[in-house]
């Protein structure tokens, strides 16, 4: 089993349309939690933290819940250049401190 | 904001022949990476370093070193490559190891290994 695991998609939806992508983790002493983005054949880039009491940034919210492990991401009123893929990525400490990423979600929004 | 550099975007290289991929990091950040990202696998850790002249293995360390003499430079090697090389190589900075620091890539460098 992976240690982050993500639906790899992908989800086509319209423009304006609400879309969430969630996220499981295996790792309980997981710290802490981010969203990326990547365009394609581009870096990765942070789109936000995940904090625990849930976050938001524009149209964008996460959420964390460590009870069930997972994290998620929610956008709501989706534009075009929206379009790319939204990686998972945990930080934990255990065992040595690791950065795992999820193998991402792709997103493609519509006109 | 931060930024990381990678010496090259495309690079094409033959089976066997000795490769280096330059990062420069420009945020005075203790903690260097480099990962590999191929489709269907995500990115995968090859090697970090959080101090001039330390170095871990990654997932991944097989076939690859890497050079840390300046804080702002960590390079890749590739001893002798290989065509199971070939990959989009990213390199990666963050100012902690633990806690909540985000990572920063570097734009990337694809590698064909013919």
């Amino acid at each position: 089993r992976k240690e982050v695991e993500q639906d790899p998609g992908p989800f086509n939806v319209p423009e304006g349309a609400t879309v969430a992508f969630n996220c499981t983790y295996s790792n309980s002493a997981s710290q802490s939690f981010f969203w990326y983005r990547q365009d394609c054949r581009k870096e990765p880039k942070l789109l936000m933290s995940v904090y625990s009491s849930g976050n938001e940034d524009g149209r964008f919210t996460a959420q964390l819940n460590r009870a069930s492990q997972y994290i998620s991401l929610l956008i709501r009123d989706s534009k075009l250049s929206d379009s790319a893929t939204y990686l998972c990525v945990v930080n934990k400490v255990t065992g040595g401190f690791k950065t795992i990423f999820g193998a991402g979600t792709r997103l493609f929004v519509k006109a | 904001d931060v930024k990381v550099t990678q010496s090259s975007r495309y690079l094409v290289k033959r089976t066997g022949e000795k490769v280096f991929l330059e990062c420069v990091q420009d945020m005075d950040h203790e903690n260097m990476f480099w990962y590999r990202q191929d489709p269907g696998l995500g990115l995968r850790l090859i090697y970090f370093s959080y101090d001039v002249k330390m170095k871990e293995k990654g997932d991944i360390p097989e076939g690859y070193s890497v050079s840390r003499e300046k804080k702002e430079r960590f390079s890749l090697i590739l001893e002798s490559a290989s065509t199971n090389q070939t990959s989009m190589y990213l390199c990666a900075s963050s100012l902690e190891v633990l806690g909540n620091s985000p990572l920063h890539f570097g734009n990337g460098t694809r590698l064909t290994v013919t």
